[in-house]
């Protein structure tokens, strides 16, 4: 099983650029989460989809959108990339009324 | 939101040394979990405690929830490199809920000299 996978692994984008990271989960989790970690500050929660087709904001949602295409898919979107969002992203995955999670490999994002 | 306090923030121990460090926060908690990040990867569960005062094993690791609900230990014996990494505390907001949403500490990074 491949368990929750992130792509692409590194991006380096222009400030004002867009893009969208993708993630992916062969599990069957009800529940998907995109988390960002920056030094010192731990895994601070962006947007969650406690089920296909509902989403909501986590603790540092301002500069990101989210879209949980299907069961499987919950992508995270910058719209307009600002330095402050270099980080390392994880996308994350749990089944229901489990609470352990399940973390991608992560995202190296660098925004000059 | 709630808050976890996780101590220290960096340990450097030698090959062989027992490792101890703690997470506590200011409310109840009634899961605690402990993560293990590998450097380049993202975290991977090591020991979860649904219980106060339960103590857990998993092979040289050891961790602990506490009796007051409101703090929760890991323990490392025997350091070897390959436990080098950064060492998470989590809980989440409600037991069961659907929404499951778990609150981090912000790490404990560990380095393990030969």
């Amino acid at each position: 099983n491949a368990g929750v996978t992130q792509t692409p692994k590194f991006q380096v984008l222009k400030t004002g650029q867009s893009m969208t990271l993708q993630c992916a989960q062969d599990m069957n989790h009800n529940s998907m989460y995109w988390y960002r970690q920056d030094p010192g500050m731990g895994l601070r929660l962006i947007y969650y989809s406690a089920s296909e087709g509902t989403t909501d904001k986590g603790e540092v949602p301002n500069g990101y959108n989210v879209s949980r295409l299907n069961k499987r898919e919950f992508s995270l979107r910058l719209e307009s990339a600002a330095p402050s969002q270099t980080s390392v992203y994880f996308c994350a995955s749990r089944a229901q009324l489990v609470e352990k999670l399940f973390f991608g490999s992560g995202t190296q994002l660098s925004v000059l | 939101g709630q808050q976890l306090n996780q101590s220290p923030q960096s340990m450097f121990i030698q090959e062989g040394e027992d490792v101890s460090m703690n997470c506590t926060s200011s409310s109840i908690f009634n899961t605690w979990l402990w993560y293990k990040q590998d450097p380049g990867e993202g975290p991977v569960l090591l020991i979860a405690l649904y219980k106060a005062g339960e103590l857990t094993s998993n092979g040289r690791l050891t961790a602990q929830f506490g009796i007051t609900r409101k703090d929760s230990f890991l323990n490392i014996s025997a350091s070897i490199p390959s436990d080098v990494g950064i060492y998470f505390c989590a809980g989440p907001q409600d037991r069961g809920s659907t929404l499951g949403r778990l609150y981090f500490g912000r790490g404990t990074q560990l380095t393990v000299w030969p």
